[in-house]
């Protein structure tokens, strides 16, 4: 069985840093592309970085790009999103997803949340 | 980027009547390998997305029969024939061919 486990989420002050974890199970991690998506309170699905298999591309939405750095481990079967100078909006619960192939998820973990408030 | 509009946002249904939930893309979503890049998920109450149709209209491992995906180059719809109590939640749409991105989010509820 997939299982994807994530870790990290907190409360932070804005401006600061976090790093979100995403350990997976039940299947080859080294294999498959993974992505991270967030979901504000109330609010709809917004993928922030995806990760090619071996690590060695990375993409990001234009609104992301310089805050926030996908990496992963496939010696420890994990997953990292770091996220720098956090504001208000970048509260929401953060998903860690198994991309079956380029566009396409099958497997989500429960999210971890992160909340950025003074 | 490519947006993506659903309609309704919200839908109340009796139980065993057919809902319909429709999605645009402003841009075309077919590939250069043949595949049209729009998937459906659904996110039950309290739970993470799932995923319920691929590629247009494929239904993933486990999904029921009752639900069905239609469409081509930017306008798809979803289809579910009868609804039941458990297909309550959030159905967004999502477009696979840049990056991704979903659409607003359908709220489907039991009358």
């Amino acid at each position: 069985e997939v299982q994807l486990v994530e870790s990290g989420g907190d409360l932070v002050q804005p401006g600061g840093s976090l790093r979100l974890s995403c350990e997976a199970s039940g299947f080859t991690f080294s294999d498959y592309w993974m992505t991270w998506v967030r979901q504000a309170p109330g609010r709809g699905l917004e993928c922030v970085a995806l990760i090619m298999s071996d690590g060695s591309n990375k993409y990001y939405p234009d609104s992301m790009k310089g805050r926030f750095t996908v990496s992963r481990d496939n010696a420890k079967s994990s997953l990292y999103l770091q996220i720098h100078s956090l504001r208000a909006d970048d509260t929401a619960i953060y998903y860690c997803v198994r991309d079956v192939r380029w566009g396409m998820s099958d497997s989500w973990g429960q999210g971890t949340l992160v909340t950025v408030s003074s | 980027d490519i947006v993506m509009t659903q309609s309704p946002l919200s839908l109340s249904v009796t139980p065993g009547q057919p809902a319909s939930i429709s999605c645009k893309s402003s841009q075309s979503l077919l590939h250069t390998d043949g595949q049209t890049y729009l998937h459906w998920y659904l996110q039950k109450p309290g739970q993470s997305p799932q995923l319920l149709i691929f590629d247009v209209s494929k239904r993933f491992s486990g999904v029921p029969d009752r639900f069905s995906g239609s469409g081509s180059g930017t306008d798809f719809t979803l289809r579910i024939s009868r609804v039941e109590a458990e297909d309550v939640g959030i159905y967004y749409c999502m477009q696979g061919l840049y990056f991704r991105t979903f659409g607003q989010g359908t709220k489907v509820e039991i009358k």
